[in-house]
């Protein structure tokens, strides 16, 4: 089955810096990748995705970059804020198959003002 | 619409009492999935539907926990008895799965705790 790896666990920026969080995924199959933001006590949000014909997807200061050849896929975040501390889930789905997506294991993003 | 609802938001219960987690998922959704997130172990899938009926239940821990999807609006968790360990917040998530259309709604979730 599909095996999604999450790095890093734990990412502690300064206000304005860029955040990156990486993930990679083992099956060829996959060609859907969201990107989840769970706020503390709230439900994982869908905010950005990206589809396996698409190299590159941007939303304001949010960007999720893919590379199927090395099966891995990034989340960038530019300009952060206070607002963006949240854990950030990736996911990988075949959706030619099962539907039923693969979750990293999180990163706790923290932003310190 | 109303997204994936989920029933109670908190529940406090005792050690070997039966609880009953609920779910309505999003109009139209064809697939549901329960979930359930601690620190340790992340978000742990526990089962999913298809259509109403149970597809993958292998990461259900044990015969204490089980779900059932009587039509396609109403869904159930129940474990029976519970135990502390089972405290955990658990989510409920509906998708709309076709072969040009993918969406996936999380509910606010359950948060169990157990004593």
């Amino acid at each position: 089955g599909e095996n999604v790896e999450q790095h890093p666990s734990t990412l502690s920026v300064q206000e304005g810096d860029s955040a990156v969080i990486k993930c990679t995924y083992s099956d060829s199959a996959s060609n859907y990748f969201p990107w989840y933001k769970q706020e503390l006590g709230k439900r994982p949000q869908l905010i950005i995705d990206i589809r396996s014909n698409v190299g590159e997807k941007k939303d304001q200061r949010i960007a999720v970059t893919l590379n199927k050849t090395a099966k891995h896929f990034s989340l960038h975040i530019t300009e952060t804020q206070p607002e963006d501390s949240a854990v950030y889930f990736c996911a990988a789905i075949a959706s030619g198959g099962s539907y039923i997506p693969t979750f990293g294991r999180g990163t706790s993003l923290i932003v310190h003002p | 619409d109303a997204g994936v609802i989920q029933s109670p938001r908190h529940e406090v219960t005792e050690m070997g009492q039966e609880v009953t987690l609920r779910c309505k998922p999003i109009s139209g959704h064809n697939s549901l999935f329960w979930y359930r997130q601690t620190m340790m172990r992340g978000l742990e899938l526990l089962i999913y539907f298809n259509n109403n009926v149970p597809i993958d239940d292998s990461g259900m821990p044990e015969d204490r926990f089980s779900a059932k999807m009587p039509n396609a609006s109403f869904s159930t968790l129940k474990i029976q008895p519970s135990e502390p360990r089972d405290s955990a917040v658990y989510f409920c998530a509906s998708s709309l799965s076709t072969g040009t259309e993918y969406g996936y709604t999380f509910g606010s979730g359950t948060r169990l705790t157990v004593v």
